[in-house]
């Protein structure tokens, strides 16, 4: 069964340090991953998909398949990026969208 | 202003009762989700439907139901065999264009009293 793991509830780190939001898949066809992000008293919105293999708001994630992981990484944290973080995965059949248990980034001054 | 619109924003239902989640699209997107949020668990999937008049169960359907006779809209009533229906919901779209991801509405808090 396809299943999207983020281990960590909350993560604290100080403005202008690394961060970096753990996501690990299962899933036993090929996946599509996502990001999304929820700051406060907003929707949820698209932070970066892997196919597009872009850099948003300094955020990049690399999909590795072998260790199933696609991470979210920001070599110096704003105090702006403070919100809630998601990773999805996208079924090939079905279309159907898994996430994760969300991330709470914290990004103090 | 284009987008996903769901209401009510703050629900209160009596045990007992059914009560009916509203999720408007004019994106003029095909397929259509339904999640519950609740903490600590992430997003997951209750409903989906991909095309007009035809809808599939997601991992969490039991006590929910679903329509969708027109295109962009895709109600969701919670029932009351619904066990613990207390939560937030959040309704999404999605295009059939490659590369299209999902997009979601604000979502409906709804409180059991």
């Amino acid at each position: 069964a396809q299943r999207v793991t983020q281990p960590e509830k909350l993560l604290s780190v100080f403005k202008g340090a690394p961060v970096e939001l753990k996501c690990n898949y299962s899933y036993s066809g090929s996946p599509e991953l996502f990001w999304y992000v929820q700051y406060s008293r907003q929707r949820l919105q698209l932070l970066l998909r892997h196919i597009s293999r872009e850099s948003i708001k300094g955020f990049t994630a690399d999909l590795n398949k072998g260790e199933t992981s696609f991470h979210l990484k920001k070599p110096f944290a704003q105090e702006e990026d403070s919100a809630m973080y998601y990773c999805a995965l996208r079924t090939n059949n079905f279309n159907k969208f898994y996430f994760g248990s969300g991330t709470k980034l914290n990004v103090k001054p | 202003d284009g987008g996903i619109t769901q209401s009510p924003k703050y629900l209160f239902r009596k045990e007992g009762q059914n009560v009916t989640l509203s999720c408007e699209q004019n994106l003029n997107h095909d397929a259509m989700y339904w999640y519950r949020q609740d903490p600590g668990q992430g997003l997951r999937l209750i409903y989906y439907s991909q095309i007009v008049n035809d809808f599939q169960k997601g991992d969490i359907a039991e006590g929910y139901s679903v329509s969708r006779e027109k295109k962009e809209s895709f109600p969701l009533t919670v029932t009351s065999a619904q066990k613990n229906p207390t939560a937030f919901y959040l309704c999404a779209s999605r295009g059939f264009s490659v590369g299209n991801t999902i997009y979601f509405g604000e979502g409906s808090w709804l409180t059991v009293v």
